[in-house]
């Protein structure tokens, strides 16, 4: 079946712009993921969804960053005022089962973010 | 804190030499461990979850191992298409669902030469 897919897979901005980034996730997963990954690193949690609701965003660096789930399946991470630091792949990833102990999370193919 | 370290940050092997990559971690309260496989340019590709010390996984040439304090994903023969960087994440969270994060190590580039 398909997999976790994100669009656009680059994205190039102006520092201060507006961007959002789209995941889809696998159909029937109900838990989805947001990290960053910056050059030479792992990724980095964002935000979890559970559902429509995020259940857990400790990691969102700070206001200008937020993500939303409408319906429980496409999720948008929207990054007001973009600065140089932001520069980064965006991963998005989904699982079957939150709240369990296997859920092997299954990683899309990222938006590499490049703010000028 | 809740950490993860990954050695060596590079290994380089000739074809057919095996060897172990380490993941060492510091956690409070350890759901499970998983290991991915990260392509140039793609997003990581899931390969093991281990959740008890004492658990082994294996899949075609890796073989993954965890400890209380560790865990190891052994390479056995390998061969040039397994030259990728391997990452190790943690799960941590209680079993009421309120976080699934991963914290992720770093990750091993490995390049294996024919």
């Amino acid at each position: 079946g398909a997999g976790v897919s994100q669009t656009p897979s680059n994205k190039v901005t102006e520092k201060g712009k507006y961007v959002e980034l789209r995941c889809d996730p696998i159909s029937g997963h109900t838990a989805l993921y947001w990290y960053r990954q910056s050059l030479g690193q792992g990724p980095e949690f964002l935000i979890y969804f559970q559902g429509t609701g995020a259940a857990d965003d400790s990691g969102l660096p700070n206001d200008r960053f937020f993500a939303v789930r409408p319906e429980g399946s496409v999720s948008t991470l929207k990054i007001q005022r973009t600065e140089r630091g932001d520069s980064a792949v965006y991963l998005c990833a989904s699982s079957l089962v939150a709240g369990r102990s296997y859920n092997e999370q299954f990683f899309g193919p990222g938006t590499r973010l490049t703010v000028l | 804190e809740d950490q993860v370290t990954q050695s060596p940050e590079a290994l380089r092997l000739q074809e057919g030499e095996s060897s172990s990559l380490n993941c060492s971690y510091t956690v409070s309260g350890l759901r499970g461990l998983f290991w991915y496989r990260q392509d140039p340019g793609k997003g990581p590709e899931f390969l093991f979850t281990l959740y008890s010390a004492g658990e082994e996984k294996e899949k075609e040439r890796l073989k993954a191992t965890l400890t209380k304090k560790e865990s190891f994903l052994h390479i056995t023969a390998p061969k040039p298409e397994d030259s990728a960087t391997y990452l190790c994440a943690v799960q941590i969270g209680n079993y009421g669902g309120a976080t699934n994060k991963l914290i992720f190590g770093t990750g091993t580039l490995l390049a294996v030469q024919p």
